[in-house]
């Protein structure tokens, strides 16, 4: 079946630190990809999407790519601040409908 | 507009009782997902709704049910609770396009003694 796997956390960084989160993906077909994001004490987010290969979503200075050819969807950020402090987690949605699959998540926490 | 509102956003039960959580999606979603999410297992997908039908059913145990209502507002119902219950369980809402935007709630967290 579908399925989504994340590196280990949780991950302390610096600020101005560059981020990276790996994230592979099993799947039949062309799923689309997902980086959603849960703040302390709250729901999840949606922070990018990528719907077809070579596409890259982006937001709030965060990146991801979609790569066929190595099922990735790595995150990446440039330089993190104490806001992004948070729990980020990968997904794939099933094509035929809204069942969205989540990895584990990866906790991140941004010092000063 | 308002967002996703699940209630109550706490609650105690013991074992063996049962506990039913309610979740109101954005105005317009015809879509409502209910995810169980613990340290040890992370987001586990539990069932999707999208107009009173259920569409989708994660492994879970048929003590846990749920149903949609003609305005989109869902419950969830667990029966005969068990220690391993405890969790935050999560709504989400989409349009019901099948892009796989979820909008989430903050959730109900359960704690069964």
């Amino acid at each position: 079946g579908n399925s989504v796997t994340q590196m280990e956390g949780p991950v302390t960084l610096s600020e101005e630190a560059f981020l990276t989160i790996n994230c592979t993906y099993t799947a039949t077909g062309y799923p689309s990809l997902f980086w959603y994001v849960q703040y302390p004490g709250e729901g999840l987010q949606l922070l990018l999407k990528a719907t077809k290969a070579d596409d890259k979503g982006s937001n709030k200075g965060f990146e991801a790519t979609y790569r066929k050819e190595t099922t990735s969807f790595h995150l990446e950020k440039g330089s993190v601040q104490v806001s992004d402090s948070a729990v980020y987690f990968c997904a794939l949605s099933d094509l035929s409908y809204d069942k969205v699959i989540f990895g584990p998540g990866t906790s991140l926490s941004v010092i000063p | 507009k308002a967002g996703v509102t699940q209630t109550p956003r706490y609650l105690i039960k013991t074992r063996g009782q049962q506990v039913t959580l309610s979740c109101s999606p954005i105005s317009g979603h015809r879509s409502v997902s209910w995810y169980q999410q613990t340290p040890g297992q992370g987001l586990q997908f539990l069932f999707e709704y999208f107009s009173e039908t259920q569409r989708n059913k994660g492994n879970f145990p048929g003590r846990f049910s749920g149903r949609q209502f003609s305005n989109s507002r869902s419950e969830m119902n667990v029966s005969t609770l068990e220690l391993g219950d405890s969790a935050l369980y999560l709504c989400a809402s989409t349009l019901g396009t099948s892009d796989g935007k979820l909008f989430f709630g903050e959730g109900s967290r359960l704690t069964v003694l």
